[in-house]
């Protein structure tokens, strides 16, 4: 079955410590993975892309095929980062949709 | 500039009435999606559409209805609202195979008393 899993429902982290969001999934061939952030009163927007190998605002994610993870980390957490955040994955048909993982509200403490 | 759009931002209606809830979109995608979302919580997609002519239901049952007669244009119609109805609907759009990602509207926050 195709599956996104975030098991952290909540993760509270003290300004200037590093930040992990867990992100693992389920998928029959090899997906596209994304992390979605939306900010308080914000619309949902892209963060980024497995594909585009960025780093946003600090940001980055690994994929790893072996344990199909994508987790997104940060080495220093701002205050301005506490958001919702959620991990996503498409495949590359025309007909595939973007399945998305449950979310993980990040809380950051000053 | 490319966006897409959502109307109204926030809505109150009483039970029964019949509402229609807008998006439009000048990103040039193919594809549109309506989500569910109650705040801070799961996405769950209602309706979808590939192009013109073309409506799914999505992983989530509906009472909700979609049309699609121009490419920018994907409306969301309730016959007869419900209190059980009260959510955050959003918006997106994306390319044909959606390894782009989505663009999402800024939602409709609905609210039926």
């Amino acid at each position: 079955a195709q599956r996104v899993t975030q098991p952290e429902k909540l993760l509270s982290v003290f300004k200037g410590a590093p930040v992990e969001l867990k992100c693992n999934y389920s998928y029959s061939g090899s997906p596209e993975l994304f992390w979605y952030v939306q900010y308080s009163r914000q619309r949902l927007q892209l963060l980024l892309r497995h594909i585009s190998r960025e780093s946003i605002k600090g940001f980055t994610a690994d994929l790893n095929k072996g344990e199909t993870s994508f987790h997104l980390k940060k080495p220093f957490a701002q205050e301005e980062d506490s958001a919702m955040y959620y991990c996503a994955l498409s495949g590359y048909s025309s007909a595939s949709k973007i399945i998305f993982g449950s979310g993980t509200r990040l809380s950051i403490r000053p | 500039e490319a966006d897409i759009y959502q109307t109204p931002r926030y809505l109150v209606i009483g039970t029964g009435k019949k509402i229609t809830l807008e998006c439009s979109q000048t990103m040039g995608h193919d594809k549109m999606y309506w989500y569910q979302q109650d705040p801070g919580m799961e996405l769950h997609l209602i309706h979808y559409s590939y192009g013109v002519n073309s409506t799914e239901k999505g992983d989530l049952s509906s009472e909700s209805t979609v049309s699609r007669i121009r490419t920018e244009h994907f409306p969301l119609t309730l016959e007869s609202a419900r209190p059980s109805h009260t959510s955050q609907y959003l918006c997106a759009s994306s390319e044909l195979t959606g390894v782009g990602g989505y663009t999402f509207g800024s939602g409709t926050r609905l609210t039926v008393v």
